[in-house]
């Protein structure tokens, strides 16, 4: 058990649904990380948030949105649904620290595998 | 902004043999991290290794030994004594602080250990 938790782990919709997935980062982990992992793109990077704000945006689709909670976990929001939103989406935290002690390391979660019929 | 390529899609390696494994990247900045990351059939996406980019004592965890070549911008993975369990893809990840330390990941490398 990473510490990292996700929910649901398996999901099965239709297209232009809408579904939520759930991230409860590891406990003093105050950063929190989206993931897709899709056959066709690999792992990209989604969204970031730090103790409740938005820090970084990648490859995040309008449709889908995200939101960090003061308790600090966070929701991925997908919406209108199509078939190539397919995949596995990673959550991710970190304390978001650095320095000679070492990287800022994530630690991921299980996963939500998401499948659009 | 950095990428990050694994040229082998594929490797296969007898139990108790060594693999390495290849990863380079591309950046400007002096100032970064280098990572592999395994995930196995679970899909779990567990941590091997870690290199910073200013210490220049390659990182050893175990069976698993990077060779970090900053020159080169190249960053590869050895898996000694290779076990069953050690079957998995294997993703090389960079991170910088001037990214917000947002991991990229390269395409992967399935490795499998053959009894």
């Amino acid at each position: 058990d990473s510490g990292v938790t996700q929910t649901p782990k398996h999901l099965i919709t239709a297209t232009g649904q809408r579904v939520t997935l759930r991230c409860s980062p590891r406990s003093g982990d105050l950063s929190v990380y989206w993931y897709q992992q899709s056959l066709d793109q690999g792992l990209q990077f989604l969204i970031q948030y730090y103790n409740g704000e938005e820090r970084a945006k990648g490859n995040i689709l309008e449709r889908f949105s995200a939101q960090q909670f003061p308790d600090l976990h966070s929701e991925l929001n997908l919406s209108s649904l199509e078939l190539g939103d397919s995949a596995l989406y990673f959550c991710a935290s970190s304390a978001l620290t650095s320095g000679p002690s070492g990287a800022n390391v994530l630690t991921f979660g299980a996963g939500s595998r998401l499948t659009v019929l | 902004a950095q990428t990050v390529t694994q040229s082998q899609p594929e490797m296969s390696v007898q139990e108790a043999e060594t693999v390495t494994l290849s990863c380079t990247y591309d950046t400007s900045e002096s100032n970064y991290y280098l990572f592999w990351y395994k995930q196995p059939p679970s899909r779990q996406m567990i941590l091997v290794i870690r290199q910073e980019a200013y210490k220049q004592q390659n990182a050893t965890e175990n069976r698993f030994s990077v060779n970090f070549q900053k020159a080169a911008k190249s960053f590869s993975l050895k898996i000694s004594d290779s076990q069953l369990g050690d079957t998995a893809m294997y993703f090389c990840a960079f991170m910088t602080p001037f990214n917000d330390y947002k991991l990229s990941f390269g395409a992967g490398t399935t490795v499998t250990v053959r009894a």
